[in-house]
This record gives C-alpha cells, structure tokens and sequence, in this order.
C-alpha cells in the first residue's frame, strides 16, 4: 500500500459528460501529480500540484482541468468526454526524490 | 522517436532465472531513474531509484545506470512466479517534475 488513495475505483459514463476523480496523497506530502494510462499512449504526465499550486503541465487536453485543496487532495476533472479517454488514471504523490501511485480510477465511456 | 524507449516483450522465462530488463533514453538531461511493477490493472509500485550513474542493489533486485550509453538495466535473480508482472522505467530530469516512461516489459515467470 502506496498510502496514495483515489476514488472511485470504477467509473462508467456516457460521451458527452463530467466526471471527478479525487486523490488524497500521502501523509505529508505536498505534490500531486496526475498521469492517464492508455494502452496505445503508455504511462502519460497531465498535471502537478504543490500545495495548491499548479507547478507542471504535460499533455493534459483542455476539457480536463485539475484542482488541489487546503487539506492537500486532488481532484482531476473531466468533461465533454470522449470514446478515446477512456483510460486508468493515477495520482501519485512525492515529498522529494520520487514519486508513490495510488490504485487508480478506471474510466469507461460510452 | 520517443525519449525512452523500452522492449513491451513478452519476456517468459522459468523459475530461478536471471531476469535482465532495459531502457534506452534519448534526453541527456535525466538525472533520476525509476523502476516500477505493475500487476494488471494496479498501480505503479515503486521498486528502485538511482540518482546519476552507477548501480543499486536490494534484495534480489539491481538496478544500474549507465549515463554515457544513456542505458539503463534492472536485474532480478532467482526469479518467482510473483515476479509477473509488467516492469515500467521511468526518469526525471534534475529538477524536473514529470517522469517520463517506458513502454512497460511484460515479464512472465513459468513455474
């Protein structure tokens, strides 16, 4: 166990609509960071957090937008879905060196 | 051509083998190297870090680091059938944020 939680483990939803993934990260630590799984793209970066603060972009589409709290949780959100983001999405967290992923949240839309 | 690059096997081999995984990167500016596992559909774990050159060692696992080739290796000895899995690299520049990945080995462990 990371100490890295996400929920919901499962989503199903419909093309067209918003979804939230929560993360909390692990005791202590200040960055989120959010990566999407895909089986033709790998392992994918979106977006950090340091304490609140957005610190990095990667390729994170402009429907998806994230947001990290005063008790350090993350939320990545999701909208206008397409077929093609269906995915699992990690959240990880880092106090210095590396990073600790959590469970992840497999998305299916359809 | 992507910065790291990573053979997605399958790689089957028996139990209590030497198991020898590779990266290859492009990115000269990578400072930390990263081994996760990953079981089907569950999280990355992290396994080994290394900062720089040189090598690691824990337990059964190894991982070196070769800057000069921009080459990097994880050794696993007496492999398991819980070895299965699939084995991510990942890297970092120095103060970097993101960690960039390879594709992921697929590693089969025949008891």
């Amino acid at each position: 166990d990371s100490g890295v939680t996400q929920t919901p483990k499962h989503l199903i939803t419909a093309t067209g609509q918003r979804v939230t993934l929560r993360c909390s990260p692990r005791s202590g630590d200040l960055s989120v960071y959010w990566y999407q799984q895909s089986l033709d793209q790998g392992l994918q970066f979106l977006i950090q957090y340091y304490n609140g603060e957005e610190r990095a972009k990667g390729n994170i589409l402009e429907r998806f937008s994230a947001q990290q709290f005063p008790d350090l949780h993350s939320e990545l959100n999701l909208s206008s879905l397409e077929l093609g983001d269906s995915a699992l999405y990690f959240c990880a967290s880092s106090a210095r060196d590396t990073q600790y992923f959590g469970p992840g949240t497999r998305l299916t839309v359809l | 051509q992507k910065e790291v690059e990573q053979d997605p096997g399958p790689l089957s081999v028996p139990e209590g083998a030497i198991v020898s995984l590779n990266c290859t990167y492009s990115n000269s500016a990578f400072q930390y190297f990263m081994w996760y596992r990953q079981y089907s559909r569950k999280g990355p774990e992290l396994l080994m870090y290394t900062y720089s050159s040189g090598n690691k060692e824990d337990g059964r696992f190894t991982a070196q680091v070769d800057k000069s080739s921009k080459y990097i290796s994880l050794f696993i000895r007496d492999s398991q059938p819980s070895d299965s899995a699939t084995y991510l690299c990942a890297m970092r520049r120095e103060y970097g944020n993101k960690l960039v990945f390879g594709a992921g080995t697929i590693l089969r462990v025949k008891s």
